[in-house]
């Protein structure tokens, strides 16, 4: 079975640009959330989807969006990069979202790096 | 592929010794927590949960411990192995948010 696939694995762009980020989550799953993990740091939570309705969102600015489509398939958005946005983007899928009361074990997938000139 | 262990604590063993990595919690009231183990180039990988109702929780050569005094989680490997070297991280839920916060890491480095 597949796992949680990403795309692009890695991509450079420069500063004031946009970038789109896409997560495929593990089939039969309806969660989906997003991680940003700086080099050297753990993953930082950036939202959460589940059912197409945003679930969660961590503390990163509005230049940050997402969404999540009727597939339960998402799509991460940065907008006006800076050079910190530079990180490993993580997608995670679950069977149901963290704060219910089964237990949500995250699937991650590999990423997507991007970086920032 | 890319490291994601630069500046982190790192933990050196001998391949078939225990190791015992050990994480400080941010927030009492977290009620779940989880270990994550996670290689170069890859994304985290679920080792072992634990709810805040229990104090132990053993899996296949991995147990976790909690103790919700001092706030400290600890993941210890038995006989530990090459495959296990690995950037390694704790995760907290806190109680009414269905968000995970991860801690900063730890490296696992396994000499054969």
């Amino acid at each position: 079975d597949a796992g949680v696939t990403q795309s692009p694995t890695h991509l450079i762009k420069t500063r004031g640009q946009q970038v789109t980020l896409r997560c495929s989550p593990i089939s039969g799953h309806k969660s989906v959330s997003w991680y940003q993990q700086v080099l050297g740091q753990g993953p930082q939570f950036i939202f959460q989807y589940y059912e197409k309705e945003e679930r969660g969102r961590g503390n990163f600015p509005d230049r940050f969006s997402a969404r999540q489509f009727p597939n339960y398939s998402s799509e991460l958005n940065v907008n006006a990069l800076l050079l910190g946005d530079s990180a490993l983007y993580l997608c995670a899928s679950s069977l149901s979202p963290l704060g219910t009361a089964n237990t949500g074990e995250l699937f991650f997938g590999e990423g997507s790096r991007l970086t920032v000139l | 592929g890319e490291s994601v262990g630069l500046h982190l604590p790192t933990l050196s063993v001998q391949e078939g010794d225990n190791s015992i990595i050990n994480c400080a919690y941010s927030n009492s009231a977290s009620d779940y927590f989880i270990w994550y183990k996670q290689e170069s180039g890859k994304g985290p990988q679920f080792i072992i949960d634990i709810r805040s109702n229990m104090d132990k929780r053993q899996g296949q050569r991995v147990t976790v411990l909690l103790n919700k005094t001092v706030k400290h989680l600890s993941l210890q490997i038995a006989a530990t192995q090459p495959g296990d070297s690995a950037v390694y991280f704790c995760a907290e839920r806190a109680r009414r948010y269905s968000t995970l916060t991860f801690g900063k890491g730890t490296m696992l480095l396994v000499s054969p």
